[in-house]
């Protein structure tokens, strides 16, 4: 069955502080992988994608993610975070860009940021 | 970016009247949009996907009569939730699939059936 697992559902860090939001999948094809933030009241925005290609992932505002097919991981990093990242955060699996396919999310992992 | 709208933002309806959500892609065309409910603290689950000018393809579970979708153009969806009862009350998040082969999200919509 295809799922996507976000082990932590909430999780607290210091301003400034790394961070590490874990994701793991199970998809029967080629996976593709996303990372969304979803703030209060708002739409889902797109950190970053992985189709294909080099397994680690530059995204917006300074997240980046390695894909693990070994480990079936696409874990979300930030080597330090600043208050206004304080979100929701979803990690979603697809199926190939252009198949316009839906996609498969996580429950979620809330970050919290302390001062 | 692209642009995804909804409205209303927030709805409260008394159990057994209708209710018709919209999403527009404001500045790209959308042939294909995606309709997602999510519970609190769940994740967003896939109710049915929309082609313009085609019947929407729902997924398992999700009972058609009771949520219509009408794709009518390339910038509008529409999800009309029909008879609606407290059970019915989420929050239903669209989403437009555009020619960067991405999907942009609406801000949602949050649906309260008294």
């Amino acid at each position: 069955a295809q799922s996507v697992t976000q082990p932590d559902i909430h999780i607290t860090v210091s301003e400034g502080a790394s961070l590490e939001l874990r994701c793991n999948y199970s998809y029967g094809a080629t996976p593709y992988l996303f990372w969304y933030v979803q703030s209060p009241g708002q739409g889902l925005q797109l950190l970053l994608k992985y189709f294909s290609g080099d397994t680690l992932v530059q995204g917006i505002k300074g997240f980046e993610a390695e894909f693990k097919r070994s480990q079936s991981s696409f874990n979300l990093r930030k080597p330090s975070v600043h208050w206004s990242d304080a979100a929701e955060y979803f990690c979603a699996v697809g199926a190939a860009i252009g198949s316009q396919g839906n996609l498969i999310f996580g429950k979620g992992t809330k970050l919290s940021v302390k001062p | 970016g692209a642009v995804v709208s909804q409205h209303p933002s927030w709805v409260i309806c008394k159990s057994g009247t209708s209710v018709k959500i919209e999403c527009r892609s404001l500045d790209f065309q959308a042939t294909t949009m995606f309709w997602y409910r999510q519970f609190p603290k769940q994740s967003l689950m896939l109710m049915a996907t929309s082609n313009e000018g085609s019947k929407a393809t729902y997924e398992q579970g999700v009972e058609k009569d009771k949520f219509l979708i009408n794709h009518a153009s390339l910038t509008l969806s529409t999800l009309t939730v029909t008879s609606a009862h407290p059970e019915d009350s989420s929050f239903y998040i669209c989403s437009a699939w555009g020619a960067v082969n991405e999907q942009f999200f609406g801000p949602g919509t949050r649906l309260t059936v008294l």
